[in-house]
């Protein structure tokens, strides 16, 4: 059974760092593109970072870019996002997916439950 | 950067009624279209992909339709248990945004 557990979120203040941590299971990590995508509080989904199997196309949505950091960790069946510079709009919960097919091109088949970051002052 | 717009934002049918959703890309996206249900308090689920494809698992009265910059996500007959957010998300390029949702609702 395919699970991604998201972990890192909390409440931070303006201007400071959180690192958000996507744990997968029960398929083979490294075959598959993940990605991070946000909810803010009553609004509707987005896409805010991606990155292939083997980290040879990595994306990020225009209102992260320069902030965040996505990466991973094949051998830990891991996936991270580095969040720096965090603003209220930042606020939402963070889910990990994954993709469903082999490529980076790719719609996403399995969601977390998501990781909530809170960020006020 | 392709920004893709749904409409309506809402709407209300009655149950077995055909509801139509519509998702337009700002420039041409082949089929790398992808739909998706959200139901209240419930993670996203993937309905639909390469426009037309059906998710193994969803029921046959969705499905979907389009190529280019147009497609279309159609219930053919509304059940209660799809009241839920329904969001278009493209994914032919290196940035993969959703659209703005369609929150559909029982009459």
């Amino acid at each position: 059974e395919v699970q991604l557990v998201e972990s890192g979120g909390g409440l931070v203040q303006p201007g400071r760092s959180l690192r958000l941590s996507c744990a997968a299971s029960g398929f083979t990590f490294d075959d598959y593109a993940m990605h991070w995508v946000r909810q803010g509080p009553g609004k509707g989904l987005e896409w805010v970072s991606g990155i292939s199997r083997n980290r040879g196309s990595i994306g990020y949505a225009d209102s992260v870019k320069g902030r965040f950091t996505i990466s991973r960790d094949n051998a830990k069946n891991s996936l991270y996002l580095q969040m720096d510079s965090l603003r209220a709009e930042d606020t939402a919960l963070y889910y990990c997916a994954k993709g469903l097919g082999s490529g980076y091109y790719s719609p996403f088949d399995y969601w977390g439950q998501g990781t909530l970051v809170t960020v006020s002052s | 950067d392709i920004q893709m717009t749904q409409s309506p934002s809402s709407l209300s049918a009655s149950v077995g009624d055909r509801v139509t959703i519509t998702c337009r890309a700002s420039q041409g996206i082949s089929n790398y279209l992808a739909w998706y249900q959200q139901k209240p308090g419930k993670v996203p689920k993937l309905l639909i992909y390469a426009a037309s494809t059906l998710q193994s698992g969803v029921p046959s009265r969705f499905s979907g339709s389009g190529s280019g910059t147009d497609f279309t996500l159609t219930i053919s007959s509304l059940q209660p248990e799809d009241v839920a957010t329904y969001y278009c998300q493209k994914y032919n390029s290196p940035l993969l945004p959703f659209g703005g949702g369609t929150k559909v609702e029982i009459k």
